[in-house]
């Protein structure tokens, strides 16, 4: 069954450091998203692809946080630099753009939980 | 604004009851889209459940059922004869009519079921 990657599945790091993560939707799916949830809390939206453009940027804190999705594939979200309030688990997800409008089934990734000291 | 409530931050409940977990909706959109996803430990969200604004059936999968009310903006969640490892937390979604629209979600409902 076919599933969305991510990559690491936690990482530890400390506060001005640089981090990445990485994402592998499922193949053929078009659209793409990064999703940040804090503990204790539902998933938020970071930033939407459509194939390698950003649909939906508008809650990511652009000056520490950039994405990208160059060859509409596989997408890396990173941070630079980390702070204490970064800490939460970061989670991608895919839908297809074919089939019935509005279906809209996200299927998501294991997540990567990120611990900033 | 969109925005989805789920007032019970934690239940427990002892296995094999019934146990309902609440979801209030706001949305100006006419057509919309709702959903249920579970959240078990290991941190992945599985879809359970997708429901068009348009259809207030009520539906049953095996031991889980949903109850759509669009007159109170309500789409509540039932496991009857609860096991263990529905233990998790639940969460309520809300989309726009889009096919890309973003899912807002609510706080997540974290349900114990004690053997």
């Amino acid at each position: 069954e076919a599933e969305v990657a991510q990559s690491p599945r936690y990482k530890i790091t400390e506060k001005s450091q640089a981090v990445a993560f990485w994402c592998d939707p499922i193949s053929g799916h078009a659209t793409l998203y990064w999703y940040r949830q804090i503990l204790g809390q539902g998933p938020e939206l970071l930033v939407q692809f459509q194939d390698e453009s950003v649909v939906d940027d508008s809650q990511l804190p652009k000056d520490r946080f950039s994405a990208e999705r160059l060859k509409g594939v596989d997408s890396t979200l990173k941070i630079q630099p980390a702070e204490l309030g970064d800490s939460a688990m970061y989670l991608c997800a895919s839908s297809s753009s074919v089939g019935l409008a509005g279906t809209n089934e996200q299927f998501f990734g294991p997540g990567t939980r990120l611990t900033v000291l | 604004a969109q925005k989805v409530t789920q007032a019970q931050t934690e239940i427990s409940v002892v296995e094999k009851e019934d146990v309902t977990l609440d979801c209030v909706y706001e949305t100006r959109d006419t057509t919309y889209y709702l959903f249920w996803y579970k959240q078990p430990p290991s941190g992945e969200l599985v879809f359970l459940i997708r429901r068009n604004s348009f259809d207030e059936q009520n539906e049953i999968s095996g031991r889980y059922s949903w109850n759509f009310q669009k007159s109170t903006s309500s789409f509540n969640f039932t496991i009857t004869a609860s096991q263990v490892v529905d233990s998790a937390v639940y969460f309520c979604a809300l989309s726009g009519p889009n096919r890309d629209d973003k899912i807002i979600f609510g706080k997540g409902t974290r349900l114990h079921i004690l053997p």
